[in-house]
């Protein structure tokens, strides 16, 4: 167990609708980072938050938005959902900023839009 | 553009023998080199790092072996165990501004230690 807990750990959505990917981070971890495995892909980099603040964004489209709370946790909204969004998205979370800090990750929420 | 590439999406090895799972890049910023292994239906676990200043971490049956000039890393288990078998990514981290870190993932490889 990494300490990082991801809800829901399944969702089957429709097509045109929006969702909103749950995580709360390790005790004491202040950096939350947000990926997408889709198939045949590795883990593709969306968007990172430290005690609250964006910090840095990757492959993140428009549709999907993301937020730290005060108490860490954060969120994901994936909006106007695609069938090519169907992917496992994975939290992940780490004690600092540092470079070499290791991130643990969640067990990740597995998106299917129908 | 996949700045960190993991060539070989399969690799089997025989139990008790040496694992080489290779590494690419090509951003000579990144700073930290890191692989993870992930088993199905769990999240990424942290296996080992080695910073870019050095060319080998070992832990255990665990080595990273970094080669700056070539931009190439590799991980070696011996000897390999049923157990090791997962899919391992490698990832580099890349300074993102204002004190923080990016951290990019390859494709990842899957291993298959054969008893």
């Amino acid at each position: 167990d990494s300490g990082v807990t991801q809800t829901p750990k399944h969702l089957i959505t429709a097509t045109g609708q929006r969702v909103t990917l749950r995580c709360s981070p390790r005790s004491g971890d202040l950096s939350v980072y947000w990926y997408q495995q889709s198939l045949d892909q590795g883990l593709q980099f969306l968007i990172q938050y430290y005690n609250g603040e964006e910090r840095a964004k990757g492959n993140i489209l428009e549709r999907f938005s993301a937020q730290q709370f005060p108490d860490l946790h954060s969120e994901l909204n994936l909006s106007s959902l695609e069938l090519g969004d169907s992917a496992l998205y994975f939290c992940a979370s780490s004690v600092s900023k540092g470079s070499h800090t290791e991130a643990f990750f969640g067990q990740g929420t597995r998106l299917t839009v129908v | 553009d996949q700045q960190v590439k993991q060539n070989s999406p399969s690799l089997s090895v025989q139990e008790g023998r040496i694992s080489i799972l290779n590494c690419d890049y090509t951003n000579s910023m990144f700073d930290y080199f890191l692989w993870y292994k992930k088993y199905p239906a769990e999240g990424p676990t942290f296996l080992i790092s080695i910073s870019s200043i050095k060319d080998k971490n070992e832990d255990g049956r665990f080595t990273v072996f970094l080669n700056k000039s070539a931009k190439h890393l590799s991980l070696h288990i011996v000897p390999s165990q049923p157990g090791d078998s997962a899919v391992y990514f490698c990832a580099a981290t890349l300074y993102s501004g204002a004190g923080s870190y990016q951290l990019t993932f390859g494709k990842g490889t899957k291993l298959s230690v054969i008893p």
